[in-house]
């Protein structure tokens, strides 16, 4: 059984430029929710979708956004880039939706803004 | 409300020491408590979990302590090994909203 598939696994790029990162998750499972972690600050919760529907979302500025297809996958956008936007960012796929389902996590995106 | 503290930030513990990391937390209603081992270019993967109805649950040698009159929850590693130098996170869940993480501890083991 394939796990959680993050690609692009590595991506330069230089501010002011937008980025779309991409997030297979595991067959059947239905949950995709995104982080952002950077040293010192874990793992920073920007959002989760459901069946394609966005269920719940952090507090990441409005340049954060996502979208979820039919068949689950998920891809992250972020415009504009900042500096600061530089991190490892998580995906993280479930069978359902909170009720207390395991997430499994990609190998994450290495995001280097400069 | 919101927030999971956790401590210590790293922790050094001498192979085949007990290794313990805390967390605490403040919102009553979150019903599931799971750790996470993240090594490094790896994504975090559950360890084990844990709900409020149960004060301790134990797989092989990690056990999750779990004191829900004091809001707090505990990793015991025993016996550790070099094998389990990683960073561990708390997290806790509330039904379906997402999971509230802890900062993550950085668990170095000397041979």
């Amino acid at each position: 059984k394939a796990g959680v598939t993050q690609t692009p696994r590595y991506l330069i790029k230089t501010r002011g430029q937008q980025v779309t990162l991409s997030c297979s998750p595991i067959s059947g499972h239905r949950s995709v929710s995104w982080y952002q972690q950077t040293p010192g600050q874990g793992l920073q919760f920007l959002f989760e979708y459901f069946s394609e529907t966005q269920r719940n979302k952090g507090n990441f500025p409005g340049r954060f956004s996502g979208r979820q297809f039919s068949n689950s996958r998920s891809e992250m956008n972020v415009s504009t880039l900042e500096l600061g936007d530089s991190a490892l960012y998580l995906c993280a796929s479930s069978l359902f939706a909170g009720s207390n389902t395991e997430a499994f996590f990609g190998q994450g995106t290495r995001l280097t803004v400069v | 409300q919101q927030q999971v503290k956790q401590s210590p930030q790293s922790l050094i513990v001498q192979k085949g020491g007990i290794s313990i990391i805390n967390c605490a937390y403040e919102n009553t209603a979150f019903d599931y408590f799971p750790w996470y081992q993240q090594f490094p270019g790896k994504g975090p993967a559950l360890l084990i979990a844990i709900r409020p109805d149960v004060s301790e649950k134990k797989e092989g040698r990690f056990t999750i302590s779990f004191n829900k009159s004091a809001k707090q929850f505990s990793l015991h590693i025993m016996d550790s090994q070099p094998g389990d130098s990683a960073t561990y996170f708390c997290a806790a869940r509330r039904g379906n909203y997402q999971l509230i993480w802890g900062a993550g501890t950085k668990l170095i083991i000397k041979p």
